[in-house]
């Protein structure tokens, strides 16, 4: 059956450094991948999106990697802030404005 | 900047009863979506609709799940007998159609608590 892992339920950094999340995926060809952010008690927002055939995208201080052979995505944020502390979601699609199938979540929380 | 809004934000109900959450979706999005979550526990797919019909459920979504875009502005998820494991925040999302792919996006969801 189709699994998505993030690495770890909590990640805990200083500010300033780079946060480092993983989704990594098994039984499943996603056309898509998604990163979203999901604070408490709110919906998630949508923050970067990249395609099967993209190996990076970048917005501000998020990058983004696809690695379709690894079945891993990597989600970086540089020069972390404390505002930046939230539960960040990989969700992955089929395609063709399909479901998205949602990991459990990676709890970042940016220290000063 | 245009956004998802759904209504009531909490709605407590009692086993048994029918609810219906409703949403009104970003004006010219024509893909529409309902999500679960339950409390610590990662979001689900209930159902996708487009063109006025269901394009895609989950195990989820059975007999006691409906949707409907009654006009041209809401998109309703009405739950006819509730259950206790119902209980869970509901979140409507729409997308643009074209080329895409189009990001999703998210309303602030509705808390449904079934006692």
């Amino acid at each position: 059956s189709q699994k998505i892992e993030q690495n770890s339920e909590a990640l805990n950094i200083q500010e300033g450094k780079t946060a480092t999340l993983t989704c990594n995926y098994t039984n499943y060809s996603p056309a898509y991948l998604q990163w979203y952010r999901q604070d408490p008690g709110r919906g998630p927002v949508f923050l970067l999106l990249i395609r099967e055939n993209e190996k990076e995208k970048r917005k501000e201080r998020l990058k983004v990697t696809f690695d379709t052979t690894l079945k891993q995505s990597l989600f970086h944020i540089t020069a972390s802030q404390p505002a930046d502390s939230a539960t960040y979601l990989c969700a992955l699609e089929a395609g063709n404005a399909g479901k998205s199938t949602f990991g459990d979540g990676t709890t970042l929380t940016v220290k000063p | 900047e245009p956004e998802v809004t759904q209504t009531p934000s909490h709605q407590v109900t009692q086993m048994g009863q029918e609810v219906i959450l409703r949403c009104v979706p970003i004006s010219n999005h024509l893909y529409f979506y309902w999500y679960r979550q339950i409390l610590g526990q990662k979001v689900e797919f209930l159902v996708s609709f487009y063109n006025n019909e269901i394009s895609e459920k989950s195990e989820i979504f059975d007999d006691q799940f409906s949707v409907e875009r009654p006009d041209g502005s809401n998109f309703t998820l009405k739950i006819r007998s509730t259950k206790l494991e119902d209980s869970a925040m509901y979140f409507c999302a729409s997308r643009n159609q074209g080329l895409g792919p189009y990001e999703q996006y998210f309303g602030p969801g509705t808390r449904l608590t079934v006692t």
